[in-house]
């Protein structure tokens, strides 16, 4: 079954600064990774995925993120932070269609706090 | 496209009642997924129907109940509510056999009392 752990429940950056968060997953066979933002009192939104091919992959809002299969990681990155980032952001894992068709598995989320 | 909605928004219940919560996908969309949303467990997987049909179940007891109709709306109806269910009640939808890549509603916050 698959897991998805993200180390870091809370994390304070500056208006700015560069940030990086963590996302380890388990999974027996090629994973379907994805990145979802989430602002207080609303829904997920899709901030990137990762299907195959290039393992550095671009999203929405100035977000990216790496695939490192040696790692079992899919960290997010962004340059320069800006207040608007502060919400809760969720990893998930899901199988690929040959691996036939289970749930996605989120981790618990990392909460970014951005401070002036 | 119209995105993935969700009502009522807001619920309030007493322990006991019973509640429904309805879901309309993306125009498309024949996946529908459940999540329960607490600040202690997190994002946890409630159900997926796709045409109609419930693929996947999570582990929640029998008073979580799913549907999905012809049209790909769905509902979810949990009964007999404990404390416990208060949560946020997310739907999201998917466009493939595959469920992945799911684009959420805003979600139906209930509190039971």
């Amino acid at each position: 079954a698959q897991s998805v752990t993200q180390p870091d429940i809370h994390i304070t950056v500056s208006e700015g600064a560069s940030l990086e968060l963590r996302c380890n997953y388990s999974y027996g066979a090629t994973p379907y990774l994805f990145w979802y933002v989430q602002s207080p009192g609303q829904g997920l939104q899709l901030l990137l995925k990762y299907f195959s091919g290039d393992t550095l992959v671009q999203g929405i809002k100035g977000f990216e993120a790496e695939f490192k299969r040696s790692q079992s990681s899919f960290n997010l990155r962004k340059p320069s932070v800006h207040w608007s980032d502060a919400a809760e952001y969720f990893c998930a894992v899901g199988a690929s269609p040959n691996s036939g068709n289970t749930p996605l598995v989120f981790g618990k989320g990392t909460r970014l706090s951005v401070i002036a | 496209k119209a995105g993935v909605t969700q009502t009522p928004r807001y619920l309030i219940k007493t322990r006991g009642q019973q509640v429904t919560l309805s879901c309309s996908p993306i125009s498309g969309h024949r996946s529908v997924s459940w999540y329960q949303q607490t600040p202690g467990q997190g994002l946890q997987f409630l159900f997926e129907y796709f045409s109609e049909t419930q693929r996947n179940k999570g582990n929640f007891p029998g008073r979580f109940s799913g549907r999905q109709f012809s049209n790909s709306r769905s509902e979810m109806n949990v009964s007999t509510l404990e404390l416990g269910d208060s949560a946020l009640y997310l739907c999201a939808s998917s466009p493939g056999q595959v469920a992945n890549e799911q684009f959420f509603g805003p979600g139906t916050r209930l509190t039971v009392l």
